[in-house]
């Protein structure tokens, strides 16, 4: 079973502040990683993707990954209210996506 | 640009009724398909993906059932609804990169 782990939260960070989410995976052979931001009772949209160690940074978004250790991790900097919402992890190896369940990200103003 | 589509919104339906969603894909063509979904506070449940005409991978045995009548159509039924068929339906589409893009959803009320 490819397992995808995230920790539900809620994180809480005031605003202005990094954002720090973290995400583990157990398939070895996994290549590709993504993170989805999903607004309550919307559906997920894509805001980063990485494939290789080490970090990708775009805009105030920054995605981190480490295949050794099996973790990929994103930071949001400068952190606004607006980017409260629940943050998905995919990870695609030789199956579909898997998801994790998502960490409920809450910007405190 | 690449826009998909799903209809209706939103759904309320009695148990033992039937089900029918539709997804429609934009600005693309052989894209793979899928149908995911989400209970209540839950993570996403892969229910079906297609990577061309008529090809249908199953991922959960239940009483939904998938078709892919066109290239970038993909429809989920069901003969019968249950109540725990009750959730938020979601249609992505993807390319090569296997980037997923979702789209609006269907929230399914069964009752």
């Amino acid at each position: 079973q490819k397992e995808v782990e995230q920790n539900s939260g809620p994180l809480s960070v005031p605003e202005g502040a990094i954002a720090s989410l973290n995400c583990t995976y157990s398939d070895r052979v996994s290549q590709s990683f993504f993170w989805y931001r999903q607004y309550s009772g919307k559906s997920p949209e894509l805001i980063m993707s990485i494939y290789s160690n080490g970090d990708k940074e775009d805009g105030r978004f920054t995605a981190q990954l480490n295949k050794a250790s099996q973790y990929v991790s994103l930071l949001i900097r400068d952190s606004q209210p607006s980017d409260s919402a629940t943050y998905l992890c995919a990870v695609k190896g030789n199956t579909p996506l898997v998801f994790g369940k998502g960490t409920r990200l809450s910007v405190i103003a | 640009s690449q826009t998909i589509h799903q209809w209706p919104a939103t759904l309320v339906q009695p148990v033992g009724s039937p089900l029918s969603l539709e997804c429609t894909v934009e600005g693309t063509s052989n894209p793979n398909l899928y149908w995911y979904r989400q209970a209540a506070g839950r993570g996403l449940q892969l229910l079906f993906y297609s990577v061309g005409i008529g090809q249908i991978s199953s991922e959960v045995p239940q009483n939904l059932s998938a078709s892919r009548p066109q290239d970038r159509q993909f429809i989920l039924s069901s003969k019968k609804l249950l109540l725990s068929d009750s959730g938020f339906y979601l249609c992505a589409w993807s390319g090569q990169d296997y980037e997923q893009y979702f789209g609006p959803g269907t929230r399914l009320t069964v009752t």
